[in-house]
């Protein structure tokens, strides 16, 4: 079966620090996306980062970055310098093997920030 | 629109009521997604449409639930004879037209909460 697994349920970080969200998962996919989805408590759901499995090279947006260990099958998420507005539900995600829409969720880390 | 539109945000019914749950996608979005996220939970999918066709429906838990998007837009989540373990926050997505991968960035509406009683 595919799984998405986040083994943290809480985190916090002290705010402009760094903190490292973990995710292992589980695919017979051999091509694929892996993403991270942040949900803030007006339950939009938001696009964080994106990694594209073919690619060695970890994904970077701005202040956040990924650590893609393909055959290790771990995707964890770094977010540098936080901020306040960091505080969020975050989501790791990956493919079903299902159609295209059919993605898994993890349960998700609820990440605190503190001033 | 701008973003993607749900309505209502909230809802409440009684055991046995049937509900009706609208999605607005993005203008010219081809995919439409509904997600169910139970407390604490992370978004489970239910279903897929590309235009009107309903490609993917192995998720919809049980046949009291349809979904419809008759024109290629606007999307219907119905749920027939609501029952408590129905209660959630039902997410819709939309994105531009996927290959054999899933969409680069789904854009997600922020949800109608049901609530059965």
């Amino acid at each position: 079966a595919q799984t998405v697994t986040q083994s943290q349920p809480e985190m916090s970080v002290q705010e402009a620090e760094t903190v490292t969200l973990s995710c292992t998962y589980d695919t017979s996919e051999s091509d694929y996306y892996l993403f991270w989805y942040k949900q803030p408590p007006s339950r939009q759901m938001i696009l964080v980062i994106r990694q594209e499995a073919y690619k060695q090279q970890n994904a970077t947006e701005n202040r956040f970055s990924v650590n893609f260990q393909k055959a290790a099958k771990s995707f964890s998420l770094k977010i540098s310098d936080s901020q306040l507005g960091d505080a969020a539900m975050y989501f790791c995600t990956g493919p079903s093997g299902g159609s295209q829409g059919n993605l898994i969720f993890g349960k998700g880390t609820k990440l605190s920030v503190k001033p | 629109g701008a973003g993607v539109s749900q309505s209502p945000r909230y809802k409440v019914a009684k055991r046995g009521q049937d509900v009706a749950l609208r999605c607005d996608p993005i203008s010219g979005h081809v995919s439409l997604f509904w997600y169910q996220q139970a407390l604490g939970q992370g978004p489970e999918f239910l279903t897929y449409f590309q235009n009107e066709a309903q490609l993917d429906k192995s998720g919809l838990p049980s046949d009291r639930f349809f979904a419809e998007r008759p024109e290629g837009s606007v999307s219907t989540l119905k749920i027939q004879r609501t029952q408590q373990e129905d209660s959630a926050v039902y997410l819709c997505a939309s994105s531009e037209l996927t290959g054999y991968l899933p969409p680069e960035k789904l854009f997600f509406g922020s949800g109608t909460q049901l609530s059965v009683l």
